[in-house]
């Protein structure tokens, strides 16, 4: 079946440092990916996706490649904020399915 | 346009009692996805519903159950609530079969099991 791996976390920065969360995937066929945000007390947001093989998602300075011949979707920041301290999930989907989320890792940027 | 909205933002209940969380999703969105969030469990598929019907179903017991009306929200139930059924339930929904397969989340029913 599907599966997610993401680096174990707490994963801690000072503000201005460059981030990298690397996340790899297991699929039976061609999925789309995504990075998923939760902040403290929220629901998930959607940060960025890709959809097929060298895509690059970006959004708020967050970029993220598809890399089908490592199987992997690497999450990376070149300067992060104390208020990009969240849980960053990784996730996989097969056309019309459910999502296959990694299992989180927390990013902690001190000031 | 408003995203995806859930009903009650926290419950509490007390074990072997029913709990029914509410959803409601974006406007022109067909399928909606349930997950549970349990500390240390990370994110779980529970139930998944597109056009009223059930389409796929996480490995979870009978006694979690839904449906999707006919306005495409849905409701989740948790019968015979145990501790263990503690934790935020995260609501979804996307285009469905028709469209673009992203979902969007809403922000979560926290649901403590006493």
């Amino acid at each position: 079946g599907d599966s997610v791996t993401q680096m174990e976390g707490p994963v801690t920065l000072s503000e201005e440092a460059f981030l990298t969360i690397n996340c790899t995937y297991t699929a039976t066929g061609y999925p789309s990916l995504f990075w998923y945000v939760q902040y403290p007390g929220e629901g998930l947001q959607l940060l960025l996706k890709a959809t097929k093989a060298d895509d690059k998602g970006s959004n708020k300075g967050f970029e993220a490649t598809y890399r089908k011949e490592t199987t992997s979707f690497h999450l990376e920041k070149g300067s992060v904020q104390v208020s990009d301290s969240a849980v960053y999930f990784c996730a996989l989907t097969e056309g019309y399915s459910t999502l296959t989320f990694g299992k989180g890792t927390m990013l902690l940027v001190s000031p | 346009e408003a995203g995806v909205t859930q009903s009650p933002t926290h419950l509490i209940k007390t074990r072997g009692q029913q709990a029914t969380l509410r959803c409601s999703p974006i406007s022109g969105h067909t399928s909606v996805y349930w997950y549970q969030q349990a500390l240390g469990l990370g994110l779980q598929f529970l139930l998944w519903y597109d056009e009223g019907e059930e389409r796929n179903r996480g490995n979870f017991p009978p006694r979690f159950s839904g449906r999707q009306f006919p306005n495409y929200s849905s409701e989740l139930n948790v019968n015979a609530l145990e501790l263990e059924d503690s934790a935020l339930y995260l609501c979804a929904s996307s285009l469905g079969t028709s469209g673009e397969e992203t979902q969007y989340f809403g922000p979560g029913t926290r649901l403590l099991v006493l």
